[in-house]
């Protein structure tokens, strides 16, 4: 049974760096055709996805996120991780890490981390 | 990007209800479409993929069904754990999008 934990701050001065780790057990992040994303979800909103890796170092990010994200998988660790720049309180967030599969969706989630953005 | 719209965004029910969700792609996604429950402090949960399959450990009362690019979740006999929000999401290209969410609660 695969399990996700995100660690990272809570708290993120608007204008600086967003950067949060997803610590994977139970399997292996080169294992299958995964890939391994972020979701956010903003207070009393809905679902985000940010952007997703694969264990190759392939990449996709969402558009509206405009160059500001960036997600690594560290293979060596067993960990992939977030930035996400220039955060402003819009990026106020509970944020999700999450295995992803084009064919069967996120099957396996992190509990979710609140990061505040907040001078 | 593809939109999903979900309707109703809310409703009331009772236990022992029969419960459909509806979530409209802006175009067609196949069947890329998933659902996910997600309960209040909690991460979603996986419940249909694949727009129809079943999730590992989840109730039988849940199933998902498509036609073009209209899909549904339907609960068939709604129990107290059901009360929550739920989601659909596809991923059929990116970015992938979810639904804006249905909240299910008490009549």
């Amino acid at each position: 049974q695969v399990q996700l934990q995100e660690s990272g701050p809570g708290l993120v001065k608007p204008s600086e760096t967003l950067s949060l780790t997803c610590t994977v057990s139970g399997d292996s992040v080169t294992s299958g055709s995964f890939y391994w994303s972020w979701i956010r979800q903003p207070p009393g909103k809905g679902l985000e996805c940010l952007g997703y890796s694969y264990s190759s170092g392939s990449t996709k990010y969402n558009p509206s996120l405009k160059s500001r994200v960036v997600i690594s998988v560290d293979t060596s660790k067993n960990q992939f991780s977030l930035e996400l720049t220039s955060v402003t309180a819009a990026d106020t967030a509970v944020y999700f890490c999450a295995r992803g599969d084009v064919f069967d969706g996120f099957d396996s989630w992190g509990q979710g981390i609140l990061v505040t953005v907040s001078s | 990007d593809i939109q999903l719209t979900q309707s109703p965004s809310s409703l009331s029910a009772s236990v022992g209800d029969r419960v459909t969700i509806t979530c409209r792609a802006s175009q067609d996604i196949g069947n890329y479409l998933h659902w996910y429950q997600q309960k209040p402090g909690k991460a979603p949960k996986l419940l249909i993929y694949a727009a129809v399959t079943l999730h590992s450990g989840v109730p039988s009362r849940f199933s998902g069904g498509a036609s073009g690019a209209d899909f549904t979740l339907t609960i068939s006999s709604l129990q107290p754990e059901d009360f929550a929000t739920y989601y659909c999401q596809h991923s059929y290209s990116t970015p992938l999008t979810f639904g804006g969410g249905t909240k299910v609660d008490v009549k």
